[in-house]
């Protein structure tokens, strides 16, 4: 398996608070990604990185920023988190663009 | 909107029987993949196709491409109930780099 490590596993906060979290990697793949998971709607990506300090925004970037400052750590930040971002988040990982993706375990966030 | 649909949302089936699941996708493509996530966990990767290629087989699983349709679908011959699981179709988009976006999946039931 990818050395892909998401944390916290879980978390719950509260309205308004800056929420941040952590997928770090061992594998040096160039490719990391940030999918949120939620009943109906799928995996929908967030953000995603294509090298150190590299970023683009996904299908609903809204309400988040990403961070790459090295290879192994992407870091997803909800500035001012909100109800509507309780849910599962997945970081994923590729060495090479248009091959498989590794998944970390997730981290299930409630916003009370 | 998301890149891929599946279908059906939900399947349900006996032991010994095929299971067959659809994705349908908007853009060009360079390539889709199939991945099955059990309840709770990560995503795991099961087969890449490419734009090219309009069938792969690997183990019980069927693959088949087309791309005039943009659609795919994924058959899991002689399924067993340890086949239960969200079976999700993503696509590298043809003008989006390493973008990887996902479907939103297909509950798929084994009964004993």
């Amino acid at each position: 398996d990818a050395g892909i490590t998401q944390s916290p596993r879980h978390k719950v906060t509260e309205t308004g608070t800056p929420v941040t979290l952590r997928c770090h990697q061992t594998e040096n793949h160039r490719y990391m990604y940030w999918y949120r998971q939620d009943p109906g709607h799928g995996l929908r990506l967030i953000h995603y990185s294509y090298g150190v300090k590299d970023t683009d925004k996904g299908e609903v970037s809204d309400g988040y920023s990403v961070s790459r400052s090295k290879t192994e750590d992407f870091l997803l930040t909800l500035e001012s988190a909100t109800s509507s971002q309780t849910s599962v988040y997945f970081c994923a990982t590729r060495g090479i663009m248009n091959t498989e993706a590794f998944f970390g375990q997730g981290t299930r966030l409630t916003v009370v | 909107s998301q890149q891929g649909e599946e279908d059906p949302q939900a399947l349900s089936i006996q032991e010994g029987e095929n299971a067959t699941m659809n994705c349908s996708y908007k853009t060009s493509i360079n390539n889709l993949q199939w991945y099955r996530q059990n309840s709770g966990r990560g995503l795991v990767h099961l087969i890449l196709i490419r734009s090219n290629e309009r069938e792969k087989h690997s183990g019980r699983l069927r693959v088949t491409l087309d791309t005039s349709k943009k659609s795919s679908s994924l058959l899991i011959t002689a399924s067993r109930a340890a086949d239960t699981a969200s079976y999700f179709c993503a696509t590298d988009e043809e003008t989006s780099g390493s973008r990887l976006t996902f479907g939103e999946g297909t509950q798929l039931t084994v009964n004993p």
